[in-house]
């Protein structure tokens, strides 16, 4: 089965650092597949926050960053800061489904 | 600017058909892939269709044979015909441009499936 699983839920205080994790299949991650993050404010659309497993985009502040190892992927947030609160998603592409693919997303609390 | 407005979601019963259409601007929806991702209340992101730059598609197995994407290029367009919907097809459509990741999103259209 084609699947992205990252953790339901992460929190942590404000300033602290947090991690966020996407495990795949030898399908997608673990095939060489890019990897991204996204992030969704409550009420609004998705906002590409990393792609290519480690680049932002212009705007994206560096206190994001992501990684790959093997057949998984992270997403880590310094500096945590209260704007931080959101959905965050992991997406590659699965060769079994020849398609893309989201993980199930992680809701991200500022404590 | 980049900018994709979605139009076309609503209410419609069980077993009907609606055509969503995404309009780009500040690009060409030819040069990049296109990507259809729903959102059901609630639930997380799902990748429903996608249209590439040579024109090749993809669907989830949850739409395939219901759901047909197409491109306008002379009015910049993508498209999603969605027929014999279902009540578990009840989502915010989103339509994403793909390049390095989707790097652009509209703001999404609610299509409703209810008798």
């Amino acid at each position: 089965q084609s699947v992205l699983t990252q953790p339901p839920s992460v929190s942590g205080a404000p300033g602290q650092r947090v991690t966020i994790s996407c495990t795949g299949s030898s399908s997608n991650i673990g095939a060489g597949y890019d990897v991204h993050w996204y992030q969704q404010l409550p009420g609004t659309a998705p906002k590409l926050l990393i792609y290519g497993h480690i680049n932002r985009p212009s705007g994206v502040p560096d206190r994001f960053s992501g990684s790959k190892s093997g057949t998984s992927a992270s997403l880590a947030i310094t500096g945590l800061q209260a704007e931080d609160e959101a959905d965050y998603y992991c997406q590659s592409y699965d060769s079994s489904l020849s398609g893309p693919l989201f993980g199930g997303g992680t809701k991200l609390t500022v404590l | 600017e980049v900018q994709l407005v979605e139009t076309g979601g609503g209410l419609i019963q069980p077993g009907g058909s609606l055509r969503l259409s995404c309009a780009a601007s500040g690009f060409t929806v030819s040069s990049y892939y296109m990507t259809w991702v729903r959102q059901a209340p609630g639930k997380g992101l799902e990748c429903v269709s996608v249209i590439y730059s040579g024109g090749d598609t993809y669907y989830a197995d949850s739409v395939k044979g219901r759901f047909t994407i197409s491109r306008d290029n002379s009015r910049n367009t993508v498209s999603l015909q969605m027929n014999s919907l279902r009540a578990e097809d009840t989502a915010v459509y989103y339509c994403a441009r793909g390049d390095r990741g989707l790097d652009y999103w509209g703001q999404g259209t609610l299509v409703t499936v209810s008798s």
